[in-house]
């Protein structure tokens, strides 16, 4: 599975938009990129993923560049339960049985 | 609700003493899977189990073992083998073996070794 690239932490002001880069520049074709998020001493929830089309759902979009190289989270609105930490993911969609989870960004949000 | 509940939350041992850790979905998942994390640290992988009555080592399950005697249950016993067991212990389940539809975590436990 290709390793990925996130800034440690970042801040962001409660109703703006936050948006979380990671970079993926040895991504395979067949590979997809996950988003999962982590708040303190809670299991990690799924959050979104895609293979080359931008996605989006009631949670987040997600942005993929044309060279699928590297991707933005987005979270339209940051409430306060946002804080988190978002981890970045690609991983094949078959024929494999693990993510592999970095140490992840550290999103805070700011009242 | 459908989901997957970790017990204890907390869990304290005496050096040298097993302990069960208890891991149950009521989502119809085939897979389920053990992570260990360590503090600032991300998951790792102890041991996963894509059908009933089977199961594989991950990256780090030395000192660990498992069972998955119904669909429901995946129990993870942390032996006094393991040499540095204080973590915190997250249990995950998926549609597939694959896991292409993403994981369903459980809440955790952390277990203290003293």
């Amino acid at each position: 599975d290709a390793k990925t690239t996130q800034p440690p932490s970042m801040d962001c002001a409660e109703g703006r938009a936050a948006n979380l880069p990671c970079n993926h520049s040895t991504i395979s074709g067949n590979e997809y990129v996950y988003w999962y998020r982590q708040i303190h001493s809670q299991g990690p929830q799924y959050i979104i993923h895609g293979l080359k089309n931008n996605e989006t759902n009631e949670m987040a979009s997600l942005i993929i560049t044309e060279d699928r190289k590297s991707s933005t989270l987005i979270l339209p609105h940051a409430t306060l339960r946002d804080t988190a930490v978002y981890y970045c993911i690609v991983r094949m969609a078959s024929g494999t049985y693990k993510y592999i989870f970095g140490t992840g960004t550290r999103l805070k949000v700011l009242a | 609700d459908g989901g997957i509940t970790q017990s204890p939350k907390y869990l304290f041992r005496k050096e040298g003493q097993n302990v069960t850790l208890s891991c149950e979905q009521n989502l119809n998942h085939d897979a389920m899977y053990w992570y260990r994390q360590d503090p600032g640290q991300g998951l790792r992988l102890i041991y996963y189990s894509q059908i009933v009555n089977d199961f594989q080592k991950g990256d780090i399950a030395e000192g660990y073992s498992v069972s998955r005697e119904k669909k429901e249950s995946f129990p993870l016993t942390v032996t006094s083998a393991q040499k540095n067991p204080t973590a915190f212990y997250l249990c995950a389940s998926s549609l597939n073996p694959v896991g292409n539809y993403g994981y369903t975590f459980g809440s955790g436990t952390r277990l203290t070794v003293v």
